[in-house]
């Protein structure tokens, strides 16, 4: 149980293209995601977090008008990198949390490699 | 500010030995500190959870200790396998749904 999806696995986009990442949850509902990005031998930094219905909240330094986060429903949240640009290039992962199966455990999804040429 | 540190260098240990991975932190408090393992191009798998409460916990290989007083984590798998080389990530999670925290994480390259 508890499995997070994120599709696609890798994208590769021209600068100036936006790229929309899905994240969902699989055989639960996801009260909260949270979208991450990790750069090579970095830690994870948290982006955002968005609760199911309501907007997202983003952390600081983070744009909201260049990463906008939509949880439309309690299985699907999706990440959508506008007018992408080769500093944005990084790993993507999201993850969910549900009361349902454990109030302090993440699940993380399996991420998504993303290239800005 | 607040600061998670985990050993930046890469832990090479025989197979059959245990390892031991460290998470130090400062000026935290966190309610829950949790253990990931990370293989290249994914993303982490959620290992152990302990408490503030707790001063440790066991999983199959797998032990976990964590002294509040010291501000640390020991986390140890016994009798390690080459699969066990990933890179382990320490979280530290204030509770009450706030932000849970990353350090960077240790590579952990357990040989034949």
């Amino acid at each position: 149980g508890a499995v997070v999806s994120q599709h696609p696995s890798r994208v590769i986009c021209k600068s100036g293209t936006s790229v929309k990442i899905e994240c969902r949850s699989l055989d639960f509902q996801a009260t909260t995601m949270f979208w991450y990005r990790q750069f090579p031998k970095q830690s994870l930094m948290l982006m955002a977090t968005s609760n199911e219905g309501s907007k997202a909240t983003y952390e600081q330094g983070v744009e909201k008008d260049k990463f906008l986060i939509n949880h439309a429903s309690l299985t699907l949240s999706t990440l959508t990198v506008t007018s992408a640009h080769p500093e944005d290039s990084s790993f993507y992962i999201c993850s969910a949390r549900a009361a349902s199966v454990s109030q302090e455990t993440q699940y993380f999804g399996p991420g998504t490699r993303l290239l800005v040429l | 500010s607040q600061k998670i540190e985990q050993n930046s260098e890469a832990l090479n240990i025989q197979e059959g030995k245990t390892a031991t991975l460290t998470c130090n932190y400062t000026n935290y408090s966190p309610a829950y500190l949790q253990w990931y393992r990370q293989d290249p191009g994914r993303g982490p798998v959620f290992l152990l959870l302990i408490r503030e409460n707790e001063k440790e916990k066991r999983k199959e290989r797998l032990k976990v200790t964590f002294d509040t007083t010291l501000k640390q984590s020991l986390f140890h798998i016994t009798a390690s396998q080459p699969a066990d080389s990933a890179t382990y990530l320490c979280a530290l999670d204030p509770g009450g749904y706030q932000k849970v925290t990353f350090g960077t994480g240790t590579k952990l390259q357990v040989i034949p």
